[in-house]
């Protein structure tokens, strides 16, 4: 079955610095991934969607200077959040879809970030 | 804009009976995919159940079932002969089945419990 895998698992560092979360589609090729951002015993909140090749896509609220997403290959998107804060400490979750609006969404495992 | 309501926060079934976990949604789209998702502590985001809006016929799998009214815009969760795994938050979620970005909307999910 479709696999998405997500890295780092979990991630603590020091309030000012940038981290950087990868989501990889293993076997197929995802023409569109999205990031949500996941509070405890809350549901997902979509940050952004990307297509390859081009800008992403963010959802109002979402300050795109502080998460940058690149999407640089139909196997590979990127979440780098720049000069965290602890208010930026959350679960952060990515998603891959293959081509066709029909095709389901398959999930990576998460990231827990930690800010101190 | 689609919306998804689970207007339960919680439930609680006993282990090997049946529960239902509700969800309502708005939308003013004719074709779209709705979904269930479970998210255990592990919190992976596990697919559970797919109904595409055209299928008259409910969809099942193994012990999960849907019971999907269109008109009523209803679309709740059926688990059968519930066990322990079962634990975890379910959420709703639907998708315009218009375009290759079209996101999905979640609800705001609902915790199971399972008493052994």
């Amino acid at each position: 079955g479709a696999v998405v895998s997500q890295h780092p698992s979990w991630v603590i560092c020091k309030s000012g610095t940038s981290v950087k979360i990868e989501c990889r589609s293993l076997d197929f090729q995802a023409t569109t991934m999205f990031w949500y951002r996941q509070f405890p015993k809350q549901s997902l909140m979509l940050m952004a969607t990307s297509n390859e090749g081009s800008k992403a896509t963010y959802e109002q609220g979402v300050e795109k200077d502080k998460f940058l997403i690149n999407h640089a290959s139909l196997t590979l998107s990127t979440l780098t959040v720049t000069s965290a804060h602890p208010e930026d400490s959350s679960f952060y979750i990515c998603s891959a879809r293959k081509v066709g609006s029909n095709q389901p969404q398959h999930f990576g495992d998460g990231t827990r970030l930690s800010i101190l | 804009a689609q919306t998804v309501t689970q207007s339960q926060p919680e439930m609680s079934v006993q282990e090997a009976e049946t529960v239902t976990l509700s969800c309502t949604y708005d939308t003013s789209e004719s074709d779209y995919y709705l979904f269930w998702y479970k998210q255990p502590p592990s919190r992976q985001m596990i697919l559970v159940i797919r109904q595409e809006a055209y299928k008259q016929q409910n969809a099942t799998e193994n012990r999960f079932s849907v019971n999907f009214q269109k008109a009523a815009k209803s679309f709740s969760l059926k688990i059968s002969d519930s066990q322990l795994g079962d634990a975890a938050m379910y959420f709703c979620a639907y998708r315009s089945a218009d375009g290759a970005n079209s996101k999905l909307t979640f609800g705001k999910g609902i915790t199971l419990s399972v008493r052994p």
